[in-house]
């Protein structure tokens, strides 16, 4: 099992509403990636955060936003849930500075009804 | 861009057997890094195997190895002696070279059954 950790493990919001989901990177880890996994599909990348600013960002509209704090755990903001946001999401933490893996959290399935 | 592609949504094999998935991708990258992960039922992705393109020799680890096409843009994974825990979905996934490692671009996955 990995060092990253995942909150909440599911939940349940109505169109419309916001979500914020958290991930805690594994120590020593300066670098968190979050993906979005539509049920039956491979995960898409959203956005990466480095030393708290965002260092790349996918084809994810801006309604999708994140943060990183100083002890590198990091959140993702969804507003104005769609249906279409209904998935489960993924963070994975990395050193930036060593060719090392991303290490993955066990996810949040969100459904959006 | 990067594309990676899966043409297998599902296989099975028995146990103790040999199963062998396949992957191709796009890019127009000469240095780049394709791995294979894995994604039980729990829902974490495990990372099963890494190969870095500037490395002719196939990576192995234990019963999973890997046959790196590079003309051909193929990468293909072997998993030998077949085990009931290696039921699972199967992610190829790439990242250029000089990227942080997080930047994982994935394919559609493909379903391996292991049946006893």
């Amino acid at each position: 099992e990995t060092g990253v950790t995942q909150s909440p493990t599911h939940l349940i919001k109505t169109r419309g509403q916001q979500v914020t989901l958290r991930c805690s990177s594994q120590s020593g880890h300066n670098t968190v990636s979050w993906y979005q996994q539509a049920l039956g599909q491979g995960p898409q990348f959203i956005f990466q955060y480095y030393r708290e600013e965002e260092n790349g960002r996918g084809n994810f509209p801006p309604r999708f936003s994140g943060l990183q704090f100083p002890n590198y755990s990091s959140e993702l903001n969804v507003n104005a849930l769609e249906l279409d946001d209904s998935a489960l999401y993924l963070c994975a933490s990395s050193l930036a500075e060593t060719a090392t893996e991303a290490f993955f959290g066990q996810g949040t399935r969100l459904t959006v009804v | 861009a990067q594309t990676v592609t899966q043409s297998q949504p599902e296989m099975s094999v028995q146990e103790a057997e040999t199963v062998t998935l396949s992957c191709t991708y796009d890019t127009s990258e000469n240095n780049y890094y394709l791995f294979w992960y894995k994604q039980p039922p729990s829902r974490q992705m495990i990372l099963v195997i890494r190969q870095e393109a500037y490395k002719q020799q196939n990576a192995t680890e234990n019963r999973f190895s890997v046959n790196f096409q590079k003309a051909a843009k193929s990468f293909s994974l072997k998993i030998s002696d077949s085990q009931l825990g290696d039921t699972a979905m199967y992610f190829c996934a790439f990242i250029p070279g000089g990227t942080s490692y997080g930047k994982l671009t994935f394919g559609q996955g493909t379903i391996l059954t292991v049946h006893p």
